[in-house]
């Protein structure tokens, strides 16, 4: 089945800095990359997603990169915000109908 | 728009008991829901497939017939998890796309249920 690896499991940055978070993942049929932010007791919500045909998508401070050929994206959040402090899971899927495998999770802490 | 509500978002019952949680799409029609467990401070495990009008597909490790699935509507999906015990204490959320986009549909997550087995 689909595998994913998330890092860093936790990733501490300075309000204003960048943070990037990258995943991996063995099945070369996945075609549907996304991202979700998960505040505490809350659901996880999309902030942006990313389709095999398309190497780079931008939204605003967040972007996510995709590899196909090593297997891996990236999620790329510029000028951090305390209120961007959150878990961040990438998940993948296209292999089976709408399931989606998710990451382990990385907690992001902006100090301000 | 794809909104998912759930209910109840928190309940405590008795070792023993059984829970039904319920989901619903509130502004269009999920042929396929999702349902997936979250343990503290870890990712969500999904539990199965919830797809209108058959049985569910459950994911390796998860007894159906503990966590009853049933998808009797394209906007309402239920779980009953029967006889609780305290290891089922949870986070369940449950999730629906909207079809017509084939593999790699949006999820739409509703708000989660908190279980609390006693």
């Amino acid at each position: 089945g689909e595998n994913v690896e998330q890092h860093p499991s936790t990733l501490s940055v300075q309000e204003g800095d960048s943070a990037v978070i990258k995943c991996t993942y063995s099945d070369s049929a996945s075609n549907y990359f996304p991202w979700y932010k998960q505040e505490l007791g809350k659901r996880p919500q999309l902030i942006i997603d990313i389709r095999s045909n398309v190497g780079e998508k931008k939204d605003q401070r967040i972007a996510v990169t995709l590899n196909k050929t090593a297997k891996h994206f990236s999620l790329h959040i510029t000028e951090t915000q305390p209120e961007d402090s959150a878990v961040y899971f990438c998940a993948l899927g296209g292999t089976s109908y709408g399931k989606l495998t998710f990451g382990q999770g990385t907690i992001l802490t902006v100090h301000p | 728009g794809a909104v998912v509500s759930q209910h109840p978002s928190w309940v405590i019952c008795k070792s023993g008991t059984s829970v039904k949680i319920e989901c619903r799409s509130l502004d269009f029609q999920a042929t396929t829901m999702f349902w997936y467990r979250q343990f503290p401070k870890q990712s969500l495990m999904l539990m199965a497939t919830s797809n209108e009008g058959s049985k569910a597909t459950y994911e390796q490790g998860v007894e159906k017939d503990k966590f009853l699935i049933n998808h009797a509507s394209l906007t309402l999906s239920t779980l009953t998890v029967t006889s609780a015990h305290p290891e089922d204490s949870s986070f369940y959320i449950c999730s629906a796309t909207i079809p017509g986009l084939g593999p790699g549909d949006t999820q739409y997550f509703g708000p989660g249920t908190r279980l609390t087995v006693l």
